[in-house]
């Protein structure tokens, strides 16, 4: 299952809604679909698994939606430790692909 | 607390081999399948394949097949990566990464630091 995700970058200002896109070649099975956050010189960090359920620890301004083919990840507002790189991953089929990523800057 | 240490950064000439060992501890080591993914610079994560914890099965990605090794020492609690015949496009930094739950279809969320890669003559 090949992964793409747009925009490649994202630029906006702190206090704004982030909303990040992943869409499959083909469904992903039973929604098994992650997203990570990863900061330079860092391993990424899971944020959302099963395509809406947030992981121990991470904040309730990121949630994920959708289903088969499309998925989102959504910031609500932006704060200055949330200007990273974004993956998604899906691990329904093998292989487990991730996506190219969403670079968030500030604009 | 759960924690991945992986062994530090390598650099070999092309055709040489490479063995990267990630230790973890702060859980039961043989109920969590472990990944590894890799990253070259300035790209997305790839998914090699995982290794099941309790019976050394392993599953690799297309294109990691031939000359990529998983392995385990359990009494250790250590999962090993190994490269043969390095090429000089296997320079990246690889990630060992232990599954979120004992199911094999769960994301990883415990990450090793990173080991790099480097291949060069």
């Amino acid at each position: 299952i090949v992964l793409t995700q747009s925009p490649g970058t994202l630029s906006l200002s702190p206090g704004e809604r982030a909303t990040l896109s992943c869409r499959a070649s083909q469904s992903v099975s039973a929604s098994y679909l992650a997203w990570f956050q990863q900061k330079l010189g860092q391993p990424p960090r899971l944020l959302i698994y099963s395509a809406t359920s947030r992981a121990t620890g991470i904040p309730g301004r990121f949630s994920g939606s959708g289903s088969g083919t499309d998925f989102t990840l959504t910031i609500s507002s932006l704060e200055p430790e949330d200007f990273a790189v974004y993956f998604c991953q899906q691990y329904g089929t093998s292989p487990f692909t991730f996506g190219p990523g969403t670079r968030v800057d500030v604009k | 607390q759960v924690q991945l240490v992986q062994s530090g950064s390598e650099l070999k000439k092309p055709g040489a081999s490479v063995n990267i060992s990630c230790k973890t501890s702060g859980y039961t080591f043989s109920s969590f399948p472990m990944t590894w993914v890799r990253q070259a610079p300035g790209q997305g994560p790839e998914w090699m394949g995982w290794i099941n914890t309790n019976t050394g099965d392993p599953t690799y990605a297309p294109g990691f097949t031939g000359r990529f090794l998983f392995s385990l020492d359990t009494s250790a609690s250590t999962a090993y990566l190994q490269i043969s015949r390095l090429e000089p496009n296997d320079t990246a930094i690889y990630y060992c990464a232990r599954h979120k739950t004992v199911i094999t279809r769960a994301p990883p969320k415990f990450w090793g630091q990173g080991t790099r890669v480097t291949v060069s003559s």
